[in-house]
């Protein structure tokens, strides 16, 4: 079953624009983590944020986290091309072994 | 380091028709895992092993996928026989056992069953 929910689905944006994607959850997490894929490609690891940290940065990303709200959010300052992709967030459960993935969103920066 | 290895990169068969995929995982991970991913969804696990043993398989199809991780190191998924929604890519992770934290994947096999 998915855990995560994403929000927005897509999104569309200028070259230079910041994006935001939001990530919701139903149950209790140890950590809260965030991958990117390329179409067609794997998916790689951006960012974790432990269940005790509220914010936390990694170049152009930052990411919060709101275990009260169950929620998170993923920003992308000054988005570039490159920057187009599917993200995902994924929950490692306080009692689990193993990731659950949401849905995703799909990021377009337009040149 | 080298990365988590998964071949074949595509395969195309007919509905019926069996299927194997092969992972190798980073060396010393001992947590392997193998997602099913459909096309515009997420991942969706369907098995985890720690070392040779599974640790969960309750959201796989055991009447037509099976997978094995013998040595506890590498590991094949297979689908007989095939069905047309079996069509997705199959990434295969690996994770060390210090904890919580960011797995590595491969680039996955993309599936097409015609």
């Amino acid at each position: 079953s998915q855990q995560g929910e994403e929000d927005p689905q897509a999104l569309s944006i200028q070259e230079g624009e910041n994006a935001t994607m939001n990530c919701s959850y139903k149950t209790s997490i140890n950590n809260l983590q965030w991958y990117r894929q390329n179409s067609g490609r794997g998916l790689v690891h951006l960012i974790l944020i432990r269940s005790n940290e509220r914010e936390k940065h990694s170049g152009r990303l930052r990411v919060t986290l709101d275990t009260s709200k169950k929620s998170s959010s993923l920003l992308i300052t000054a988005s570039r091309a490159a920057d187009t992709a599917s993200y995902f967030c994924a929950t490692w459960e306080t009692s689990g072994s193993r990731l659950t993935f949401g849905e995703g969103t799909q990021l377009t920066v337009n040149p | 380091e080298a990365g988590v290895a998964q071949s074949p990169r595509y395969k195309i068969i007919e509905k019926r028709q069996s299927v194997a995929f092969w992972c190798n995982p980073i060396s010393g991970h001992a947590t392997l895992y193998w997602y099913q991913q459909i096309l515009g969804q997420g991942p969706k696990l369907l098995i985890q092993f720690q070392n040779n043993g599974v640790v969960d398989d309750s959201q796989l199809p055991k009447d037509r996928f099976s997978a094995e991780r013998l040595k506890g190191v590498d590991s094949t998924l297979k689908i007989q026989p095939a069905k047309l929604e079996d069509s997705a890519v199959y990434l295969c992770a690996s994770s060390s056992p210090s904890g919580p934290h960011g797995y590595t994947f491969g680039s996955g096999t993309r599936l097409t069953v015609v």
